[in-house]
């Protein structure tokens, strides 16, 4: 089945870091979603990218879908201490269903 | 309230019980879906339903899962004679259908199940 494969698995910054994560697919995506989970919530949705090359802002958060379609990157500038959590890549592997990455847990230290 | 609500949040059963997990989408949305979350993984597709019609079913683990949802709103997620691998996160999802971007969906908090 299709994979997503996301790094850093985990990573600590410094409040005030900026900080990049990269997600990969073995097969291609022609949506790429990003989440973001705190402990014992669901998933909220941050940024959708619908074309190939698409960048995309939401706040400090800027997402790019990749040219090949098979990759996309998730930068966070300046990071402060509420950008602590868990951040997930997903693409839809079908109309009705996501596939997720296996997730990059930041940390970010005062 | 104007979220995906999920009850119970928590729950524990002993292996071989029956569990039923609700959940209630945003008013109006016709699309709902289920995941799974074990511990420190990401969310896996269960089942997903359009209205109250169940469209796909590829992501239920077994026949012990079961899922309803019919009258188109509220839904059921039920696990029959639990085991200890059934242990999770259970997330329910909504959205409102649009054709590429149906899977835009908002998350619940969802039920964490212990078997135990």
């Amino acid at each position: 089945g299709q994979q997503l494969n996301q790094s850093p698995q985990s990573m600590f910054i410094q409040e005030g870091e900026d900080v990049s994560m990269n997600c990969t697919s073995s097969s291609i995506f022609n949506t790429w979603l990003w989440y973001k989970q705190d402990p014992g919530e669901g998933p909220v949705l941050l940024i959708a990218l619908y074309k190939a090359g698409e960048l995309t802002s939401n706040g400090r958060l800027t997402a790019q879908f990749g040219i090949t379609r098979k990759d996309s990157f998730l930068n966070i500038s300046a990071s402060i201490p509420s950008d602590v959590g868990i951040y997930f890549c997903a693409g839809p592997g079908t109309a009705s269903k996501l596939t997720f990455g296996t997730g990059t847990r930041l940390q970010v230290t005062l | 309230g104007a979220g995906v609500s999920q009850s119970p949040r928590y729950k524990v059963a002993k292996r071989g019980q029956d569990v039923a997990l609700r959940c209630d989408p945003i008013s109006g949305h016709v699309s709902l879906f289920w995941y799974q979350q074990a511990l420190g993984q990401g969310p896996e597709f269960l089942t997903y339903f359009q209205n109250e019609a169940q469209l796909d079913k590829s992501g239920l683990p077994s026949d012990r899962f079961f899922a309803e949802r019919p009258e188109g709103s509220v839904s059921t997620l039920k696990i029959q004679r639990t085991q200890q691998e059934d242990s999770a996160v259970y997330l329910c999802a909504s959205s409102s259908f649009r054709r590429s971007r149906n899977t835009e969906a908002f998350f619940g908090q969802g039920t964490r199940l212990t078997v135990v």
